[in-house]
């Protein structure tokens, strides 16, 4: 089944905190994990990604964590800020599928000041 | 460099009509995919273009089609419009099978 289950689905974190949004998959053949941020009106912007070839990979605030036996990855933004507050998606692909993505329902993050 | 584009912003149209997006791809980009979004869930693939040729298709029905041009752009055509086809319709392109890059999407509201 191609599914990707996202969780919670929303979440509230004071200014400086650590926002965590986990993700869960099915099909062991997904083989690129991205993570999107949107905000209202707008389209999904690339935050970062990661392949199950490494188990962790860190852009600025964000990082991915990626277990592959538990078939689980999760976004940590560090130091949240207000400005961070957005929908966040995660999504799965398989190369030999073209790059068609499987999004999560998205995570609601508010950061409260 | 320009990023992804996608006109128009807003559509209004009824039920049974016929409506066209369009979408430029960033530069340097060869391929087009689209997504439909409705309110409060994640995107849903619809297909996806690759050098003027449909590569790949998710679960929607044949009155969604699409067309990409020698200068990558796209165009997505919905038939005979349903209540349920109201929803954002994002343009995504990438070069081959990398990274993404979605633009702003296209509300359309099927009355």
């Amino acid at each position: 089944q191609q599914q990707v289950k996202q969780s919670p689905q929303s979440l509230i974190v004071q200014k400086g905190g650590i926002s965590i949004i986990n993700c869960a998959y099915e099909n062991t053949a997904f083989d690129y994990f991205p993570w999107y941020q949107q905000f209202p009106g707008k389209g999904p912007a690339l935050l970062i990604a990661i392949r199950p070839d490494v188990s962790e990979k860190k852009e600025g605030r964000f990082t991915i964590s990626f277990n592959k036996s538990a078939k689980q990855f999760s976004l940590h933004i560090m130091d949240s800020q207000p400005g961070d507050s957005a929908t966040y998606f995660c999504a799965a692909s398989m190369d030999n599928q073209g790059g068609k993505l499987i999004f999560g329902q998205g995570t609601e993050l508010s950061v409260k000041p | 460099e320009t990023g992804v584009t996608q006109s128009p912003t807003h559509l209004i149209k009824t039920r049974g009509q016929q409506v066209t997006l369009r979408c430029s791809s960033q530069s340097g980009h060869n391929t087009v995919s689209w997504y439909q979004q409705a309110l409060g869930q994640g995107p849903q693939f619809i297909f996806q273009y690759y050098r003027e040729e449909e590569n790949g298709r998710g679960n929607f029905p044949p009155r969604f089609s699409g067309l990409q041009f020698p200068n990558y752009s796209s165009e997505l055509n919905v038939n005979a419009l349903e209540l349920d086809d109201s929803a954002l319709y994002l343009c995504a392109s990438s070069f081959a099978r990398n990274e993404q890059f979605f633009g702003p999407g296209t509300r359309l509201t099927v009355l």
